[in-house]
């Protein structure tokens, strides 16, 4: 069973990087797809991209010139850095999984439990 | 990129009554292999989303047989079927036919 924790600092000020990271256990992280996932509080879901276990990104266009994703299997870990944040970034980011099976891809099946960030000075 | 569109945002159900939500996509999520990529999640308070239905109409694990999904192309709908104290919650659908995913705004179900 996959199970995702994500840590990082939970107040961020204006105009710095926000950087989160999520630690895996339970699954080869070369064999899934990781994704971050927003929301701001009491509103909607907002995709913000997700990375493969060869690395390859995929970001929502919106947030593409600010957004980075990586991950470090050594460590059973991916990461978030989101640029240049403004108030309109303070949220629950959660970090989920889904996976490839040769012939479709699968929703995001597997969630932590998701962590608060807010960014204020 | 495929914009997802659910509608009531709200809804109050009698307990043991049928609940509906529709779920709408800009872009038909039809695979070629005739699988409709639309997810429904089940959100409650301090929680993160739990899967419910895939493929559209496929229902997760352990998840009980009163939630159903329908719909093909761009139209779904979840229903359930006898609503259940324990089913109020946040409701979204999701598109994984292509990136970026996509969810849609969610609807509260609540006890009328």
């Amino acid at each position: 069973q996959v199970q995702l924790k994500e840590s990082g600092p939970g107040l961020v000020k204006p105009s710095e990087t926000l950087s989160l990271t999520c630690t895996v256990s339970g699954a080869s992280m070369r064999n899934y797809y990781w994704s971050w996932i927003r929301q701001p509080a009491g509103k909607g879901l907002e995709w913000i991209g997700r990375i493969h276990g060869s690395g390859n990104t995929n970001y929502k266009p919106s947030l593409q010139s600010r957004v980075s994703m990586s991950l470090d299997t050594s460590k059973n870990q991916f990461s978030l850095n989101l640029s240049s944040v403004t108030a309109a970034d303070t949220a629950v980011y959660y970090c989920a999984s889904f996976r490839y099976d040769g012939d479709s891809f699968y929703p995001d099946d597997h969630w932590g439990q998701g962590t608060l960030v807010t960014v204020s000075s | 990129d495929i914009v997802v569109t659910q509608s009531p945002d709200s809804l109050a159900v009698s307990l043991g009554e049928r609940a509906t939500i529709n779920c709408k996509s800009s872009h038909s999520v039809l695979q070629t292999n005739n699988k409709n990529s639309l997810a429904w999640y089940q959100q409650k308070p301090g929680q993160p989303p739990k899967v419910l239905i895939y493929w559209a109409s496929t229902r997760a694990s352990g998840v009980p047989d009163r939630f159903s999904g329908s719909g093909s192309g761009t139209d779904f709908t979840l229903t359930i079927s006898s609503l259940q104290a324990e089913d109020v919650a946040l409701y979204y659908c999701q598109q994984y036919y292509s990136a970026p995913r996509a969810f849609g705004q969610g609807t509260k179900v609540e006890i009328k």
